[in-house]
């Protein structure tokens, strides 16, 4: 067990739909991360908050947003959703916001998109 | 974002060592070598970090080449729980912590 909660943790939907998947990061953990993994395109970072902040972004596209709260749990938004958003989207955490830091993941969201 | 190349798949038998090869010619001064793995099913999972000295953890070590252009991560005794997806990943120290994972190395377990 990393620490790191996710909810939910399966999750079925129409396309065009919108969706929020959320995370609780470890105990005193300030950054939160965001990835998808898809058979055909791998694991890719989405996007990093840190102590509320965005830190950093990857490949997300424009229909997705994210926040990290004042409790430090994040929330992805995923709208108008299509078929290829279909994957499974992990969270993970780590005590700062830079460097060679241990990232622990979360068991992750399966978005099923039909 | 430097690249790293493994192989796609490797094979090793119950409680034998298991050498997994990392290249990553484009590796740059502040760049950190980052193992981590996902067993079926799960999230992945942190093993070793190092920058230019070799390391050892309870899990693993990590062999590093001295021109930093390659790296080797060693499981000394694999068992079938060690079946998974090995990622090598280099992580730049900067003020963001993002990783980029790559293909990974699928490492079959044999009893």
């Amino acid at each position: 067990d990393s620490g790191v909660t996710q909810t939910p943790k399966h999750l079925i939907t129409a396309t065009g739909q919108r969706v929020t998947l959320r995370c609780s990061p470890r105990s005193g953990d300030l950054s939160v991360y965001w990835y998808q993994q898809s058979l055909d395109q791998g694991l890719q970072f989405l996007i990093q908050y840190y102590n509320g902040e965005e830190r950093a972004k990857g490949n997300i596209l424009e229909r997705f947003s994210a926040q990290q709260f004042p409790d430090l749990h994040s929330e992805l938004n995923l709208s108008s959703l299509e078929l290829g958003d279909s994957a499974l989207y992990f969270c993970a955490s780590s005590v700062g916001g830079g460097g060679p830091e241990t990232q622990y993941f979360g068991p992750g969201t399966r978005l099923l998109v039909l | 974002d430097a690249k790293t190349t493994q192989p796609n798949s490797m094979e090793s038998n119950e409680e034998e060592p298991v050498h997994l090869p990392c290249n990553h010619s484009t590796i740059s001064g502040t760049d950190y070598i980052h193992w981590y793995r996902q067993l079926p099913s799960q999230g992945p999972e942190y093993v070793i970090h190092g920058l230019t000295s070799n390391v050892n953890n309870r899990m693993a070590s990590l062999a590093i080449a001295e021109d930093r252009k390659s790296s080797t991560l060693i499981l000394h005794r694999a068992t079938l729980r060690d079946a998974a997806v090995y990622y090598c990943i280099l992580q730049r120290w900067d003020n963001t912590g993002k990783l980029i994972f790559g293909q990974g190395t699928t490492l079959q377990v044999k009893p």
